[in-house]
Protein backbone atom coordinates (compact mmCIF):
# COMPACT_ATOMS: atom_id res chain seq x y z
CA UNK A 1 0.00 0.00 0.00
CA UNK A 2 1.39 3.31 -1.14
CA UNK A 3 -0.39 5.85 0.71
CA UNK A 4 -1.90 7.09 -2.20
CA UNK A 5 -6.06 6.63 -2.76
CA UNK A 6 -7.61 7.23 -5.69
CA UNK A 7 -11.07 7.15 -6.46
CA UNK A 8 -12.91 5.90 -8.04
CA UNK A 9 -11.78 2.65 -9.14
CA UNK A 10 -13.58 2.44 -12.15
CA UNK A 11 -15.81 4.91 -14.34
CA UNK A 12 -17.59 3.78 -17.34
CA UNK A 13 -18.99 6.62 -19.22
CA UNK A 14 -20.33 8.09 -23.03
CA UNK A 15 -18.38 9.84 -25.20
CA UNK A 16 -19.24 14.11 -24.45
CA UNK A 17 -19.70 13.85 -20.28
CA UNK A 18 -17.26 15.40 -17.91
CA UNK A 19 -16.05 13.13 -15.48
CA UNK A 20 -13.66 14.02 -12.41
CA UNK A 21 -11.18 11.68 -10.82
CA UNK A 22 -10.21 12.14 -6.96
CA UNK A 23 -6.44 11.58 -5.63
CA UNK A 24 -5.65 11.67 -1.86
CA UNK A 25 -1.57 11.80 -1.69
CA UNK A 26 0.60 9.91 0.97
CA UNK A 27 -0.04 11.65 4.47
CA UNK A 28 2.98 14.42 4.60
CA UNK A 29 3.47 14.55 0.59
CA UNK A 30 3.16 18.45 -0.72
CA UNK A 31 3.70 17.48 -4.88
CA UNK A 32 1.08 16.02 -6.64
CA UNK A 33 1.30 14.36 -10.34
CA UNK A 34 -1.18 12.92 -12.61
CA UNK A 35 0.06 10.50 -15.18
CA UNK A 36 -2.50 8.46 -17.80
CA UNK A 37 -1.23 4.91 -19.27
CA UNK A 38 -2.82 4.19 -22.56
CA UNK A 39 -2.05 0.94 -25.05
CA UNK A 40 -0.98 3.20 -27.71
CA UNK A 41 1.16 6.49 -26.00
CA UNK A 42 2.20 4.18 -22.28
CA UNK A 43 2.48 6.33 -19.63
CA UNK A 44 2.91 10.03 -19.69
CA UNK A 45 2.98 13.03 -17.44
CA UNK A 46 -0.13 15.23 -17.48
CA UNK A 47 0.06 17.95 -14.55
CA UNK A 48 2.03 17.98 -11.34
CA UNK A 49 1.05 20.89 -8.00
CA UNK A 50 2.97 21.83 -5.51
CA UNK A 51 1.18 22.91 -2.23
CA UNK A 52 -1.58 24.36 -4.15
CA UNK A 53 -0.05 25.95 -6.53
CA UNK A 54 0.35 24.50 -10.42
CA UNK A 55 3.92 23.79 -10.59
CA UNK A 56 4.30 21.78 -14.25
CA UNK A 57 1.80 20.74 -17.55
CA UNK A 58 3.00 17.69 -19.61
CA UNK A 59 0.86 16.01 -22.28
CA UNK A 60 -2.65 17.69 -21.21
CA UNK A 61 -5.58 18.19 -22.89
CA UNK A 62 -7.04 21.56 -22.69
CA UNK A 63 -10.37 19.79 -22.10
CA UNK A 64 -8.59 18.34 -18.88
CA UNK A 65 -8.34 20.40 -15.85
CA UNK A 66 -7.09 19.66 -12.05
CA UNK A 67 -6.78 21.19 -9.05
CA UNK A 68 -5.03 20.78 -5.65
CA UNK A 69 -7.06 21.68 -2.13
CA UNK A 70 -5.79 23.33 0.86
CA UNK A 71 -6.07 19.85 2.36
CA UNK A 72 -3.71 18.73 -0.60
CA UNK A 73 -5.76 16.21 -2.20
CA UNK A 74 -6.70 16.73 -5.93
CA UNK A 75 -9.09 16.45 -8.49
CA UNK A 76 -8.77 15.58 -12.76
CA UNK A 77 -11.48 16.99 -14.45
CA UNK A 78 -12.04 15.46 -17.91
CA UNK A 79 -14.79 16.95 -19.81
CA UNK A 80 -16.10 16.32 -23.16
CA UNK A 81 -14.89 13.02 -22.87
CA UNK A 82 -13.84 11.00 -26.63
CA UNK A 83 -13.17 7.43 -26.59
CA UNK A 84 -9.59 8.53 -27.01
CA UNK A 85 -9.36 9.35 -23.47
CA UNK A 86 -10.06 5.80 -22.04
CA UNK A 87 -7.08 4.87 -20.64
CA UNK A 88 -5.84 4.36 -16.66
CA UNK A 89 -5.57 7.68 -14.83
CA UNK A 90 -2.41 7.28 -12.25
CA UNK A 91 -2.15 9.94 -9.48
CA UNK A 92 1.15 9.78 -7.61
CA UNK A 93 2.76 11.97 -4.96
CA UNK A 94 6.08 12.96 -3.55
CA UNK A 95 7.13 15.16 -0.88
CA UNK A 96 9.19 18.55 -2.12
CA UNK A 97 8.28 17.63 -5.66
CA UNK A 98 11.76 17.27 -6.59
CA UNK A 99 13.74 15.59 -9.32
CA UNK A 100 15.45 12.94 -7.34
CA UNK A 101 12.18 12.22 -4.59
CA UNK A 102 10.37 9.01 -4.84
CA UNK A 103 7.12 9.21 -6.45
CA UNK A 104 4.26 6.77 -4.79
CA UNK A 105 1.79 5.89 -7.16
CA UNK A 106 -2.28 5.20 -6.56
CA UNK A 107 -3.38 2.26 -7.45
CA UNK A 108 -5.24 4.35 -10.54
CA UNK A 109 -8.83 5.04 -11.97
CA UNK A 110 -9.58 3.13 -15.29
CA UNK A 111 -12.00 5.04 -17.45
CA UNK A 112 -13.86 3.89 -20.02
CA UNK A 113 -15.55 6.05 -22.47
CA UNK A 114 -18.11 4.16 -24.60
CA UNK B 1 13.55 17.12 -25.39
CA UNK B 2 14.18 14.62 -23.50
CA UNK B 3 13.15 10.74 -23.70
CA UNK B 4 13.52 6.97 -22.25
CA UNK B 5 13.92 4.24 -24.74
CA UNK B 6 13.85 0.88 -23.09
CA UNK B 7 13.94 -2.85 -25.28
CA UNK B 8 10.35 -4.07 -25.98
CA UNK B 9 9.12 -6.69 -24.38
CA UNK B 10 7.83 -9.45 -24.10
CA UNK B 11 10.58 -11.13 -22.36
CA UNK B 12 10.33 -14.44 -21.29
CA UNK B 13 12.67 -16.56 -18.69
CA UNK B 14 13.14 -19.39 -16.74
CA UNK B 15 13.21 -19.42 -12.94
CA UNK B 16 16.78 -18.40 -12.05
CA UNK B 17 17.68 -17.29 -15.40
CA UNK B 18 20.03 -13.58 -15.94
CA UNK B 19 18.09 -10.28 -16.40
CA UNK B 20 19.02 -7.66 -18.10
CA UNK B 21 16.63 -5.02 -19.75
CA UNK B 22 18.28 -2.14 -21.30
CA UNK B 23 17.38 1.60 -21.03
CA UNK B 24 19.13 4.36 -22.61
CA UNK B 25 17.98 7.93 -22.24
CA UNK B 26 17.99 11.51 -23.86
CA UNK B 27 18.25 14.53 -21.37
CA UNK B 28 19.55 18.35 -21.55
CA UNK B 29 20.54 18.18 -18.29
CA UNK B 30 21.27 15.64 -15.40
CA UNK B 31 18.68 13.77 -14.72
CA UNK B 32 17.84 11.11 -11.70
CA UNK B 33 17.05 7.71 -13.26
CA UNK B 34 14.13 5.54 -12.19
CA UNK B 35 13.13 2.07 -12.66
CA UNK B 36 9.99 1.09 -11.52
CA UNK B 37 7.51 -1.71 -11.40
CA UNK B 38 4.14 -2.48 -12.26
CA UNK B 39 2.58 -6.09 -10.61
CA UNK B 40 -1.03 -7.08 -12.42
CA UNK B 41 -3.78 -5.08 -11.48
CA UNK B 42 -1.53 -2.40 -9.21
CA UNK B 43 0.28 0.89 -9.63
CA UNK B 44 3.78 1.62 -10.33
CA UNK B 45 6.11 1.20 -7.48
CA UNK B 46 9.89 2.18 -7.25
CA UNK B 47 12.23 -0.32 -7.55
CA UNK B 48 15.51 1.59 -7.60
CA UNK B 49 16.59 4.81 -8.28
CA UNK B 50 20.12 6.66 -9.01
CA UNK B 51 20.65 10.42 -9.12
CA UNK B 52 24.36 11.25 -10.36
CA UNK B 53 26.77 9.67 -12.68
CA UNK B 54 28.22 6.18 -12.10
CA UNK B 55 25.77 5.83 -8.97
CA UNK B 56 24.30 2.24 -8.68
CA UNK B 57 20.76 1.74 -7.58
CA UNK B 58 20.00 -1.57 -5.68
CA UNK B 59 16.47 -3.19 -4.47
CA UNK B 60 15.47 -6.95 -4.02
CA UNK B 61 18.45 -8.38 -6.48
CA UNK B 62 18.03 -6.18 -9.00
CA UNK B 63 20.50 -3.42 -10.12
CA UNK B 64 21.57 -0.63 -12.44
CA UNK B 65 24.01 1.43 -12.78
CA UNK B 66 23.99 5.42 -14.17
CA UNK B 67 26.25 5.04 -16.81
CA UNK B 68 26.60 9.11 -18.53
CA UNK B 69 29.07 8.16 -21.34
CA UNK B 70 26.54 5.86 -22.77
CA UNK B 71 23.59 7.48 -21.78
CA UNK B 72 22.39 4.21 -20.00
CA UNK B 73 20.84 2.59 -17.12
CA UNK B 74 20.14 -1.47 -17.53
CA UNK B 75 18.34 -3.10 -15.50
CA UNK B 76 19.56 -6.23 -14.39
CA UNK B 77 19.33 -9.12 -11.95
CA UNK B 78 21.23 -12.54 -11.36
CA UNK B 79 18.15 -15.17 -10.64
CA UNK B 80 14.52 -14.40 -11.65
CA UNK B 81 12.10 -15.36 -9.65
CA UNK B 82 8.33 -16.25 -10.73
CA UNK B 83 7.11 -13.73 -8.22
CA UNK B 84 9.33 -10.88 -10.76
CA UNK B 85 6.66 -11.43 -13.51
CA UNK B 86 5.79 -8.18 -13.98
CA UNK B 87 6.01 -5.14 -16.08
CA UNK B 88 9.38 -2.76 -15.69
CA UNK B 89 9.42 0.91 -16.37
CA UNK B 90 12.83 2.39 -16.82
CA UNK B 91 12.06 6.67 -16.16
CA UNK B 92 13.85 9.64 -15.63
CA UNK B 93 13.51 13.01 -13.94
CA UNK B 94 14.82 16.56 -14.49
CA UNK B 95 16.80 17.89 -11.59
CA UNK B 96 16.40 21.26 -12.04
CA UNK B 97 14.41 23.80 -14.26
CA UNK B 98 10.71 23.87 -14.31
CA UNK B 99 9.85 20.27 -14.90
CA UNK B 100 11.94 18.60 -12.37
CA UNK B 101 10.00 15.82 -10.50
CA UNK B 102 8.16 15.02 -13.61
CA UNK B 103 8.79 11.70 -14.97
CA UNK B 104 9.12 10.62 -18.38
CA UNK B 105 8.97 6.91 -18.92
CA UNK B 106 10.39 4.18 -21.38
CA UNK B 107 7.22 2.14 -23.03
CA UNK B 108 7.68 -0.87 -20.52
CA UNK B 109 8.79 -4.05 -20.74
CA UNK B 110 6.51 -7.32 -20.05
CA UNK B 111 9.01 -9.70 -17.82
CA UNK B 112 6.69 -13.02 -17.45
CA UNK B 113 9.26 -16.29 -15.09
CA UNK B 114 8.23 -19.66 -16.17
CA UNK B 115 8.45 -21.91 -13.01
Amino acid sequence: DSGVTQTPKHLITATGQRVTLRCSPRSGDLSVYWYQQSLDQGLQFLIQYYNGEERAKGNILERFSAQQFPDLHSELNLSSLELGDSALYFCASSEWGQGADEQFFGPGTRLTVL
Amino acid sequence: GNSVTQMEGPVTLSEEAFLTINCTYTATGYPSLFWYVQYPGEGLQLLLKATKADDKGSNKGFEATYRKETTSFHLEKGSVQVSDSAVYFCALSEVYGGSQGNLIFGKGTKLSVKP
